[in-house]
């Protein structure tokens, strides 16, 4: 069975530093996605960045970063020169293809606090 | 504007009356599923749907039924809600790409209490 794991419950990060947020993964498949859904206090999940397990080279989507290490099973979520806006909860999720079916998995997530 | 949209957002209820969540993209996507989601426990998936009249069971479906009788609908039926189904639930669809690669859209949540 597939199972995300996230160790960090809370985080605190200094305006414009970089942050990383851990995650990693238990799969015995092959083929998987590694996604990072955003949710902020207003409640509403937002798709962050994507990695698939055969792309040899981290996702990047602006100033977020996914640090993908296959052998390591990690897909740690770097967000650089934080931004007030980015205090909110950070889920990392794995989606798996098997026999036709999908199922995507969460972790518990972080809670990120940006301060000024 | 590519949504999903659920309803209702905010449901009060008591214990053993039948209610159904509705949940409605336009976007065309095969795959549908629905979250609950816990404080300390994140989010996890109650049933999912792969197309039309294709549907399993995710982590915690007990007490929950779905149906997805048309591709764009995949209501949340609980029969006889209790008190531990008190939760925020999420309907999410995605195209379904054999490599993993479903970016999932989020309908907005329905935060629901069972008295």
């Amino acid at each position: 069975a597939q199972k995300i794991t996230q160790t960090q419950p809370g985080m605190f990060v200094q305006e414009k530093e970089a942050v990383t947020l851990d995650c990693t993964y238990d799969t015995s498949d092959q083929s998987y996605g590694l996604f990072w859904y955003k949710q902020p206090s207003s409640g509403e999940m937002i798709f962050l960045i994507y990695q698939g397990s055969y792309d040899e080279q981290n996702a990047t989507e602006g100033r977020y970063s996914l640090n993908f290490q296959k052998a390591r099973k990690s897909a740690n979520l770097v967000i650089s020169a934080s931004q007030l806006g980015d205090s909110a909860m950070y889920f990392c999720a794995m989606s798996l293809v098997s026999g036709g079916y999908q199922k995507v998995t969460f972790g518990i997530g972080t809670k990120l606090q940006v301060i000024p | 504007e590519a949504q999903v949209t659920q309803n209702p957002r905010y449901l009060i209820t008591v214990t053993g009356k039948k209610l159904t969540v509705t949940c409605s993209q336009n976007m065309n996507h095969e795959y549908m599923s629905w979250y609950r989601q816990d404080p300390g426990l994140g989010l996890r998936q109650i049933y999912y749907s792969m197309n039309v009249e294709v549907t399993d069971k995710g982590d915690v479906p007990e007490g929950y039924k779905v149906s997805r009788k048309e591709k764009r609908n995949f209501p949340l039926i609980l029969e006889s809600p209790s008190p531990n189904q008190t939760s925020l639930y999420f309907c999410a669809s995605s195209l379904d790409i054999p490599t993993g690669a479903n970016v999932l859209t989020f309908g907005a949540g329905s935060r629901l209490t069972v008295l």
